[in-house]
């Protein structure tokens, strides 16, 4: 069945270094996909989005890249704070408006 | 304030007492769906609806019931609650319609069931 692997499950960095989180689909009809952040006691945020048309993606400090031949997507941060720590889920889809299917999630901690 | 909520937010029940955990959303989204989050699982979504009297099953739907009779309300039922529905649960909505459209997720009911 459809199914996205996330690693690492926990990633610890410096304040100001950089963090990347990758992930893995298996559905090769999927053509969307988010990323969302959850911070402690919240529910998921999306952070930033691609589409299958688009091989990367830049808003600040976060980027997204994307190889649709690998099945292969990632999210850069760069310059990282201590707000940045959080739990970071990717997710894949083929439908708009429809089902998405998470990753196990990457549990983000920067140390000031 | 556009947002998805959750009532309750904590709930602790008993194995069998039959539990319903409400949600609501203000931003006349056509698409509503659960999930549970469980550590090292992600999140699993449990049913969806498309729009008014429109559901179905997603990936892990044994145990729960669902309606949708308004189009801002999508009710979470757990006829008879088991251990192994100890979950984070959460609500999330969306447009639907030719290009994606960003889910909003609610804050998240935690159920234990002893």
């Amino acid at each position: 069945g459809e199914n996205v692997e996330q690693h690492p499950s926990t990633l610890s960095v410096q304040e100001g270094d950089s963090a990347v989180i990758k992930c893995t689909y298996s559905d090769s009809a999927s053509n969307y996909f988010p990323w969302y952040k959850q911070e402690l006691g919240k529910g998921p945020q999306l952070i930033i989005d691609i589409r299958s048309n688009v091989g990367e993606k830049k808003d600040q400090r976060i980027a997204v890249t994307l190889n649709k031949t690998a099945k292969h997507f990632s999210l850069h941060i760069t310059e990282t704070q201590p707000e940045d720590s959080a739990v970071y889920f990717c997710a894949a889809s083929r439908n708009q408006g429809g089902k998405l299917i998470f990753g196990q999630g990457t549990e983000l901690s920067v140390k000031p | 304030e556009a947002q998805v909520t959750q009532n309750p937010r904590y709930l602790i029940t008993v194995t069998g007492k039959k539990l319903t955990v409400t949600c609501s959303q203000n931003m006349n989204h056509e698409y509503m769906s659960w999930y549970r989050q469980d550590p090292g699982l992600g999140l699993r979504q449990i049913y969806y609806s498309m729009n008014v009297e429109v559901t179905d099953k997603g990936d892990v739907p044994e145990g729960y019931k669902v309606s949708r009779k308004e189009k801002r309300n999508f009710p979470l039922i757990l006829e008879s609650p088991s251990p192994n529905q100890t979950s984070l649960y959460f609500c999330a909505s969306s447009f639907k319609g030719l290009d994606y459209y960003e889910q909003y997720f609610g804050p998240g009911t935690r159920l234990t069931v002893t």
